[in-house]
């Protein structure tokens, strides 16, 4: 069964460095997500990416995260100068929500990267 | 998003069937019901979804009442490996973000 992919599984980063992160979505699918999830707390939403640009963006998705797909599979996330508060799972998710498709089709993760900030 | 409440934690013996429930009165009429679960740090994985009839697949069933106002996933056979937090949720459409609440903490006891 096709699946979304995450690398790498746990990512060490000084703080104040640049980090990113990579995910290959299911291929046929058009919608992708990050989603993050601290320590002990709920999964939150990061941004949305249909078309080629950002569809929607949470408050937490500030100036220092950027997103790109820079080619036909991977879909990254990108955190500029990193700070503490930044280590957290990192989820990609993807949809096949489109014209093609229905608009109920659900989203599917990854199993995420392990942002640890020292 | 309409809001969803289920209750924290459950426990279910294994072999049994496990009856997950989840209110959402708030619904609206276009909007689908969807579950979700994590087992320890994973990613949340996708269960099952339904707009108004009842729907059932390899993993679980998914009943709505008729007024829509609550649900109940069924996994009908429990087994270790079920032990998750699971989630309901009901976005607006299935490529606006997911809200992920507490959920449910199921236990399958052996």
């Amino acid at each position: 069964e096709p699946e979304v992919t995450q690398t790498p599984s746990h990512q060490v980063t000084q703080m104040g460095q640049e980090v990113i992160l990579r995910c290959v979505p299911i291929s046929n699918h058009l919608y992708f997500y990050w989603y993050r999830q601290i320590l002990g707390q709920k999964v939150e939403f990061l941004v949305s990416f249909y078309n080629n640009e950002i569809s929607e963006k949470s408050e937490i998705f500030d100036d220092q995260f950027s997103v790109e797909r820079p080619d036909g599979s991977n879909f990254t996330l990108k955190i500029r100068s990193t700070k503490l508060e930044d280590s957290a799972m990192y989820f990609c998710a993807s949809s096949d929500t489109g014209w093609r498709t229905s608009l109920d089709q659900p989203q599917h993760f990854g199993d995420g990267t392990r942002l640890s900030i020292l | 998003d309409a809001k969803t409440t289920q209750p924290p934690s459950m426990d279910c013996a294994e072999g049994r069937a496990a009856n997950l429930p989840c209110n959402h009165s708030t619904i609206s009429g276009n909007e689908y019901v969807y579950w979700y679960r994590q087992i320890h740090s994973q990613g949340p994985q996708y269960i099952i979804h339904g707009l108004k009839n009842n729907e059932t697949n390899e993993m679980a069933s998914l009943i709505i009442t008729e007024d829509r106002k609550s649900s109940t996933l069924i996994l009908p056979h429990a087994t270790l490996r079920d032990t998750a937090v699971y989630y309901c949720i009901v976005p607006l459409s299935g490529n606006t973000p997911l809200v992920f609440g507490k959920g449910t903490r199921l236990s399958v006891i052996a």
